[in-house]
């Protein structure tokens, strides 16, 4: 059964500081990873997507890797900003037709205190 | 900009009620999704549709069923409505997907709609 687990589940940091989302996955055979942000109250909304010839990529302070090998990925923030109070949710998605369906990772909650 | 929007963001109902949640994508996507999303739980996909008059089943189908009568609207129903279905309710939608490696394009979320039954 495909499955994304993310670590930790939480996460609180002081503004100003970096972090790193972890995100392991068994999704097979692998097409592509995303990472959302979901702010509270709000819908997910994309950050980066990596297919499986990229091994980072960035959007502005994010920064995400992928080790296709290790089947492995994290979103890097750098100079932590309170707008980044969210939730992080990796989601991975199978590359045949019969199971086309992303799998979601239950997402990391990171609070950032000033 | 996609835009997905969706018809309350909160709703509260009775026990028993039927419930409608309407999802509206003015981005000509052929595929929409429904989610719940709970604490600690993440999103779990309740259907899906892929054409018009086509969906199906998710990962917990139970309770619901859903209508799609025209490609920019995904309905999901609530038969009746059971305090355990009291959770946020997120619908997404996205373009073609490509057949022949299956690969999904980015889904649009829309705002989320908090159902309430009490």
């Amino acid at each position: 059964k495909n499955q994304v687990e993310q670590s930790p589940q939480s996460l609180i940091i002081l503004e100003g500081k970096n972090c790193t989302l972890q995100c392991n996955y068994t999704v097979s055979p692998f097409s592509n990873l995303r990472w959302y942000k979901q702010d509270t109250g709000r819908g997910p909304v994309s950050l980066t997507i990596m297919t499986f010839s990229e091994n980072t990529k960035s959007n502005g302070r994010y920064t995400a890797t992928l080790d296709a090998d290790t089947k492995q990925s994290s979103l890097h923030i750098t100079a932590s900003q309170l707008s980044d109070s969210a939730s992080y949710i990796c989601v991975v998605s199978a590359s045949t037709g019969g199971s086309y369906i992303p799998t979601f990772g239950r997402g990391t909650s990171l609070i950032v205190h000033p | 900009d996609v835009k997905v929007t969706q018809s309350s963001r909160y709703l509260v109902k009775r026990t028993g009620e039927k419930v409608f949640l309407e999802c509206v994508q003015d981005m000509d996507h052929e595929n929409m999704f429904w989610y719940r999303q709970d604490p600690g739980l993440g999103l779990r996909l309740i259907y899906f549709s892929y054409d018009v008059k086509m969906k199906e089943k998710g990962d917990i189908p139970e309770g619901y069923s859903v209508s799609r009568e025209k490609k920019e609207r995904f309905s999901l129903i609530l038969e009746s409505a059971s305090t355990n279905q009291t959770s946020m309710y997120l619908c997404a939608s996205s373009s073609s997907i490509d057949r022949d490696r299956g690969e999904l394009y980015e889904q649009y979320f829309g705002p989320g709609t908090r159902l309430t039954v009490t």
